[in-house]
C-alpha cells in the first residue's frame, strides 16, 4: 500500500530536549511538507522541500530544523529553541499535480 | 502575505444543507482547496478550484470567484458523520495556506 507513515502517533517531551518526528512516504512524490496545527486553528508551513537535498523556510520555521537526504524521508527536528513546541504535527507530500496527501500526524506534548 | 477568512463555527441539522465561506487575499495565487478534518486526524482533500464557477462532486460542492477572492463549499443532504472541521486553503506556487478552519456541528 502506498501511503504515508508518521510515527510515533503521541510523542511526549521533557522542556528543553531536541525531538526528531519521522515522516516516510512510498509514493515517489518528490515533494514533501511539514506543518503544524494548534487547537482551533488551521495548519501553518514549517518547512517544505521540491527535491531531493533541497528545502526552504516556511512561514514559521524557528526553532525546527529538517534534512532531505533521501526522496523518502522529511524528517522534522524540533529544538529547545522553539517556544512553544506543543502541538499536533502534519507531514504531506505532494507529486507533479496540485494534490498534497497527508500522513497521520504525530501530537507532541512537551512538559 | 497570506490572508484567508473563514466562519469559526456553523451549526446545522441533519438534512439540510450549509454554505461555508472563505475569502482569501495571497500575493500570488494558483488554485483553493477544501479540505475536511475530522478531530484528531489528518485532512482529507475534499476539492480543488482553479477556474472561476461551480464544481460538484455528491452531495458538496464548492465554488471560486477569482476576481473577488471568494469560494464556498455547499453541503448538501447534511448527515452526522458530516460534523468536523473545513479548511479553505489556497495554493500559490509549492505553497498551501490554511484559514483557521470552520467547525460544523450536525444535529439530529
Amino acid at each position: 500500500d502506498g501511503g504515508i507513515t508518521q510515527s510515533p502517533k503521541y510523542l511526549f517531551r521533557k522542556e528543553g530536549q531536541n525531538v526528531t518526528l519521522s515522516c516516510e512516504q512510498n509514493l515517489n512524490h518528490d515533494a514533501m511538507y511539514w506543518y503544524r496545527q494548534d487547537p482551533g486553528q488551521g495548519l501553518r508551513l514549517i518547512y517544505y522541500s521540491q527535491i531531493v537535498n533541497d528545502f526552504q523556510k516556511g512561514d514559521i520555521a524557528e526553532g525546527y530544523s529538517v534534512s532531505r537526504e533521501k526522496k523518502e524521508s522529511f524528517p522534522l527536528t524540533v529544538t529547545s529553541a522553539q517556544k512553544n513546541p506543543t502541538a499536533f504535527y502534519l507531514c504531506a507530500s505532494k507529486d507533479r499535480t496540485y494534490e498534497q496527501y497527508f500522513g497521520p500526524g504525530t501530537r507532541l506534548t512537551v512538559t | 502575505g497570506q490572508n484567508i477568512d473563514q466562519p469559526t463555527e456553523m451549526t446545522a441539522t441533519e438534512g439540510a444543507i450549509v454554505q461555508i465561506n472563505c475569502t482569501y487575499q495571497t500575493s500570488g495565487f494558483n488554485g483553493l482547496f477544501w479540505y475536511q478534518q475530522h478531530a484528531g486526524e489528518a485532512p482529507t482533500f475534499l476539492s480543488y478550484n482553479v477556474l472561476d464557477g461551480l464544481e460538484e462532486k455528491g452531495r458538496f460542492s464548492s465554488f471560486l470567484s477569482r476576481s473577488k477572492g471568494y469560494s464556498y463549499l455547499l453541503l448538501k443532504e447534511l448527515q452526522m458523520k458530516d460534523s468536523a472541521s473545513y479548511l479553505c486553503a489556497a495554493f500559490n506556487d509549492y505553497k498551501l495556506s490554511f484559514g483557521a478552519g470552520t467547525t460544523v456541528t450536525v444535529r439530529a
